[in-house]
């Protein structure tokens, strides 16, 4: 699996968009993007996959550059419940396996 | 419905004992994994099983550590002589397939304290 490189930690106004950078320079052809996050105390939680493709569900937006280098997790409105780690995966499109990284601590602030 | 749950939510233990870690997947979910998070560290990988395939045992730390799971559901994880560095919280994670497109849902969690 890819390595992944992520700040260690980040700050955000409540109700502004948060964008959560990722490297993944080293990541092979069949490999995802995953972002999960852990909330403290709390097992994570996944919140948005993708390939080659920029995604968008409920809950943020995955912007994937076109060499796939690097990503970008966007929380558009982020509220105080979004305080948590998240976490960057470049994970293997045979198995579920997640090699997590030290993610980034995201703190929302009012 | 019902998510992954994991018991006992608390165990503590002494060094030398054996302890057993329970998870309960989501219904028909084939694909079952155990992870674990140390203290202030990032999660670990231990174990997955895919259906009746033998099981991806490669982020096992050591032979102490062992799992099972039986039926193609439930799951028990097993230390055997634990150690004061097998303290974490065990997380176990169900997906309704393995493979990389496959959300996992991940359970509370089980807290071990070995003293």
């Amino acid at each position: 699996d890819a390595k992944t490189t992520q700040p260690t930690s980040m700050d955000c106004a409540e109700g502004r968009a948060a964008n959560l950078p990722c490297n993944h320079s080293t990541i092979s052809g069949n490999e995802y993007v995953y972002w999960y996050r852990q909330i403290h105390s709390q097992g994570p939680q996944y919140i948005i996959h993708g390939l080659k493709n920029n995604e968008t569900n409920e809950m943020a937006s995955l912007i994937i550059t076109e060499d796939r280098k690097s990503s970008t997790l966007i929380l558009p409105h982020a509220t105080l419940r979004d305080t948590a780690v998240y976490y960057c995966i470049a994970g293997s499109s045979n198995t579920g396996k997640l090699i997590f990284g030290q993610g980034t601590t995201l703190q929302v602030k009012p | 419905g019902a998510g992954v749950s994991q018991s006992p939510s608390n165990k503590v233990t002494e060094k030398g004992k054996d302890v057993e870690l329970r998870c309960d997947p989501i219904s028909g979910h084939t694909a079952l994994y155990w992870y674990r998070q140390s203290l202030g560290q990032g999660l670990e990988f231990l174990i997955y099983f895919q259906g009746n395939s033998a099981p991806d045992k490669s982020g096992l730390p050591s032979d102490r550590f062992s799992a099972e799971r039986t039926g193609g559901s439930v799951s028990t994880l097993t230390i055997q002589r634990t150690q004061q560095e097998d303290s974490a919280v065990y997380l176990c994670a169900s997906s309704l397939l393995a493979g990389a497109y496959n959300e996992q849902f991940f359970g509370p969690g089980t807290r071990l304290t070995v003293l």
